[in-house]
């Protein structure tokens, strides 16, 4: 019955190294969706994959962000070359899809974030 | 741009008292979802409500929906300690984006139960 995971917890990365976020999806989703949230703020939508496939990364640097979700194994969010502007809580959410039987609308499930500090 | 705006951005009430809670946002939408955020955990699904639907409830909790204004509000009754955390309300594209089940968050409001 486990929900979403990722992992790590807290990540600390000195400027100019490599983070790499993991997300694994509740059982029988397909979709995961990236977010980061600065403190005291929402959360602002990164991109939304399903297996394989960038559904929509409009909410994606252009540079250094990659998010890939392979066919086996979990989702990454890969952050190149970090900057102190990087620190942020980045959450992960899976949800099964859109159901055309539900006229969609799926809730997303969350994981509890990976806390990225960037010194 | 930003699709949902809550107000007020922080609420402190008694408890036992209700908690109103105001999402406005810009474009069209096929539903609405309320979430909850306690403190460095992630978001929890609350409710959701179609853009055909006006009012729906799920416990002690009311959502209402008006898409003439493109608002909703979050009700929650006979609050308690444990209500204590953050509410987004939470928007998909609408039709244009059919089938796009990407959500975009408001800003939030910080709920403080005061026991």
């Amino acid at each position: 019955n486990a929900g979403v995971m990722q992992n790590p917890r807290h990540l600390v990365r000195r400027r100019g190294q490599e983070a790499r976020l993991r997300c694994s999806p509740m059982k029988g989703h397909s979709h995961v969706y990236w977010y980061r949230q600065l403190p005291e703020e929402g959360l602002k939508f990164m991109v939304y994959l399903q297996k394989e496939n960038i559904i929509d990364e409009s909410g994606m640097p252009k540079e250094r962000f990659s998010a890939e979700f392979p066919k086996e194994g979990p989702s990454i969010l890969r952050i190149q070359q970090v900057v102190r502007g990087d620190s942020a809580a980045y959450f992960c959410a899976s949800s099964p899809g859109y159901q055309e039987d539900r006229g969609g609308g799926s809730p997303l499930h969350f994981g509890n974030g990976t806390r990225l500090t960037v010194t | 741009s930003q699709q949902g705006e809550e107000d007020p951005q922080a609420l402190s009430i008694q408890e036992g008292e209700n908690a109103t809670m105001n999402c406005s946002y810009k474009t069209s939408i096929n539903n609405l979802q309320w979430y909850r955020q306690n403190s460095g955990r992630g978001l929890v699904h609350l409710i959701l409500i179609r853009s055909n639907e006006r009012e729906k409830h799920s416990g002690r909790l009311r959502v209402t929906l008006d898409t003439s204004k493109k608002s909703s509000s979050l009700l929650i009754t006979a609050s308690r300690a444990a209500d204590t955390a953050s509410y987004f309300c939470a928007t998909d594209g609408g039709w244009w984006d059919f089938g796009n089940e990407k959500l975009t968050f408001g800003t939030g409001t910080r709920l403080t139960i005061i026991p």
